[in-house]
């Protein structure tokens, strides 16, 4: 049972890189949505999507893009990474919005 | 959705029942209330939810008082791989997707 895959685990980035975090689940699931979670803080909503084809914003958007063109697949873009960016990056899905299945999680340091 | 309020740290002995209270005062009648919990750097993992009945299922019970304004989530034989961050949120499917985390409660099983 895979569940909720991100890849990578670790990534060190440096400033105004850009890179690609992956997100992959194999539950049919056609809610995705990808979190932050920065030292000593809860997960914040950065994007989601409720279907192939379909994203929208969440609380943190800025300095992040998402597609989704498959409903296996939802990855997340850091367009210029930015030493604000560093944190933890939890990808999770669900049948329906509510009840979320997490990935393991990518733990991204832009220097 | 409706904001939460929880204690920002308990403890608790091991074998003994943790009581972890959550207040949500401004909860709509439509809102579920929702539990997970996050084991040090792993993804949050889904507990229970419930919207007026008391729910129980193999990992603990969830009691919600009759005005809805209060819950607590019940871990009834406590043990060391309970400790974790609870968080409480309140959540209604039918208006966004946004499941918001707040900080939640730093539950700590003490041996």
């Amino acid at each position: 049972n895979a569940g909720v895959t991100q890849t990578p685990k670790f990534q060190v980035l440096k400033t105004g890189q850009s890179m690609t975090l992956q997100c992959a689940q194999d539950m049919n699931h056609e809610y995705m949505s990808w979190y932050r979670q920065d030292p000593g803080m809860g997960l914040r909503l950065i994007h989601y999507s409720v279907g192939a084809g379909i994203t929208d914003q969440g609380e943190v958007p800025n300095g992040y893009n998402v597609s989704r063109s498959t409903t296996e697949d939802f990855p997340l873009r850091l367009l210029s990474a930015a030493p604000s960016q560093t944190s933890v990056y939890f990808c999770a899905s669900s049948y329906s919005g509510e009840k979320l299945f997490f990935g393991s999680g990518t733990q991204l340091s832009v220097l | 959705d409706a904001k939460t309020t929880q204690p920002p740290s308990m403890d608790c002995a091991e074998g003994r029942a943790a009581n972890l209270p959550c207040n949500h005062s401004t909860i709509s009648g439509n809102e579920y209330v929702y539990w997970y919990r996050q084991i040090h750097s792993q993804g949050p993992q889904y507990i229970i939810h419930g919207l007026k009945n008391n729910e129980t299922n193999e990992m603990a019970s969830l009691i919600i008082t009759e005005d809805r304004k209060s819950s607590t989530l019940i871990l009834p034989h406590a043990t060391l791989r309970d400790t974790a961050v609870y968080y409480c949120i309140g959540f209604w499917g039918g208006s966004n997707y946004k499941l918001t985390f707040g900080k939640g409660t730093l539950l700590t099983v003490n041996p």
